[in-house]
């Protein structure tokens, strides 16, 4: 069965202090691992496709990193903007995604 | 380009009713996925439909239905609702199989 598991389930940095989140799956055959960052009151936004271990990809401050079990979200030098939580997917079927539970992460000025 | 759009952004139903919510998808998407987003469960997939077809379904009872019409949009139906049916309903676009999901900022049901 399709496992996806995201850690920790809430951080809380201070402006400018790096961390990175956490994304363990098991799947059987990965056909793509996908991180969405939520606001508040609304829908999932796309950030990053990930389809094979070593594949890196980046957007501002996140970068995203893939191995063989798990995925890393990589925020360097974080803003308060930057708090959302932050959810990663893995595709069960026809444009079905399998979602962690998120990590909720909470920028300080 | 025009977002994913849902409506209605808020409904308060009560027990036993049934509910329509309705999404447009993103112009030149077929494809249009419904997920139920609660604090306890997270988002979980309901259904999939494309080109007016459903081709995946999530492990939810069959008071959960939906549709879609020729021009891509959708709706989704929750008959004879219960409490535990409150939740946030997103729904989402895709432009192909498998390609990012696009979604809305959902509807809020609040089942009293």
């Amino acid at each position: 069965e399709d496992q996806v598991t995201q850690s920790p389930e809430a951080l809380r940095l201070q402006e400018g202090e790096s961390s990175s989140l956490n994304c363990s799956y098991t799947v059987s055959g990965l056909r793509g691992l996908f991180w969405y960052r939520q606001d508040p009151g609304k829908g999932p936004e796309f950030l990053f496709t990930l389809y094979s271990a070593g594949e890196e990809k980046e957007k501002e401050r996140l970068k995203a990193t893939l191995t063989k079990k798990e995925s890393f979200l990589h925020i360097t030098a974080p803003k308060p903007e930057d708090s959302a939580t932050y959810l990663c997917a893995v595709p069960a079927g026809a444009n079905n995604l399998f979602f962690g539970t998120g990590t909720r992460l909470t920028v300080i000025p | 380009k025009a977002g994913v759009t849902q409506t209605p952004r808020y409904l308060i139903k009560t027990r036993g009713q049934q509910v329509t919510l309705s999404c447009s998808p993103i112009s030149g998407h077929r494809s249009v996925s419904w997920y139920q987003q609660t604090p306890g469960q997270g988002l979980q997939f309901l259904f999939e439909y494309f080109s007016e077809t459903q081709r995946n379904k999530g492990n939810f009872p069959g008071r959960f239905s939906g549709r879609q019409f020729s021009n891509s949009r959708s709706e989704m139906n929750v008959s004879t609702l219960e409490l535990g049916d409150s939740a946030l309903y997103l729904c989402a676009s895709s432009a192909s199989l498998n390609s990012p999901l696009h979604f809305g900022n959902g509807t809020r049901l609040t089942v009293t």
